[in-house]
């Protein structure tokens, strides 16, 4: 009940095209939803978060949309530059009783010139 | 600057060697995690701590061993017990325990020969 699911595992997108990926989760306690961005050879860092109040939040190209009926979100980039090229986390937790943070698997993005 | 360090960037160990990564923030962050990152794996919990000389298994943590002494600290120590040590390690701390953002360090690829 702890999982989130993350696809595509790869994605390659053209620049100036929109990259979109998906998770889904289990448990409906989660309250906080990070995405978080990881160059090669770099720890993660913190990209956008949502929490299940708002169906949609948006900063620059990037933006998460929520569902929580059917318990998924999604990150999308707009306008996908190369120098979006990295990997993509999403994570989910319970963050208003403080639980750990569940990542989903990862999806390498490649935004060809 | 303020941050997280971890060093050394790489690690090679012979099997059957201990050896312990740094971990050291001047965020003056409450909570300390150690994660392990596979290849098309999320990050997966070792071990964290909440504060000084208190820390608790995460979801991997056989073949691994922390301390935190000083709030600045996390050293963690892979032990000849860990099966599979050959990962990219990273170090994060955030506020409080589970809350909040997690910041990253850059990561240790240890290999384990």
């Amino acid at each position: 009940q702890q999982q989130v699911k993350q696809s595509p595992q790869s994605l390659i997108v053209q620049k100036g095209g929109i990259s979109i990926i998906n998770c889904a989760y289990e448990n409906t306690a989660f309250d906080y939803f990070p995405w978080y961005q990881q160059f090669p050879g770099k720890g993660p860092a913190l990209l956008i978060a949502i929490r299940p109040d708002v169906s949609e939040k948006k900063e620059g190209r990037f933006t998460i949309s929520f569902n929580k009926s059917a318990k998924q979100f999604s990150l999308h980039i707009m306008d996908s530059q190369p120098g979006d090229s990295a990997t993509y986390f999403c994570a989910a937790s319970k963050e208003t009783s403080g639980s750990r943070l569940t990542f989903g698997e990862g999806t390498q993005l490649t935004v060809n010139p | 600057d303020g941050g997280i360090t971890q060093s050394p960037k790489y690690l090679f160990r012979k099997e059957g060697q201990n050896v312990t990564l740094s971990c050291e923030q001047n965020l003056n962050h409450d909570a300390m995690y150690w994660y392990r990152q596979d290849p098309g794996q999320g990050l997966r919990l070792i071990y964290y701590s909440q504060i000084v000389n208190d820390f608790q298994k995460g979801d991997i943590a056989e073949g691994y061993s922390v301390s935190r002494e000083k709030k600045e600290s996390f050293p963690l120590t892979v032990t000849s017990a860990q099966k599979n040590p050959t990962a990219f390690y990273l170090c994060a701390s955030s506020i409080r325990v589970f809350t909040y953002e997690q910041y990253f360090g850059p990561g240790t690829r240890l290999t384990v020969t």
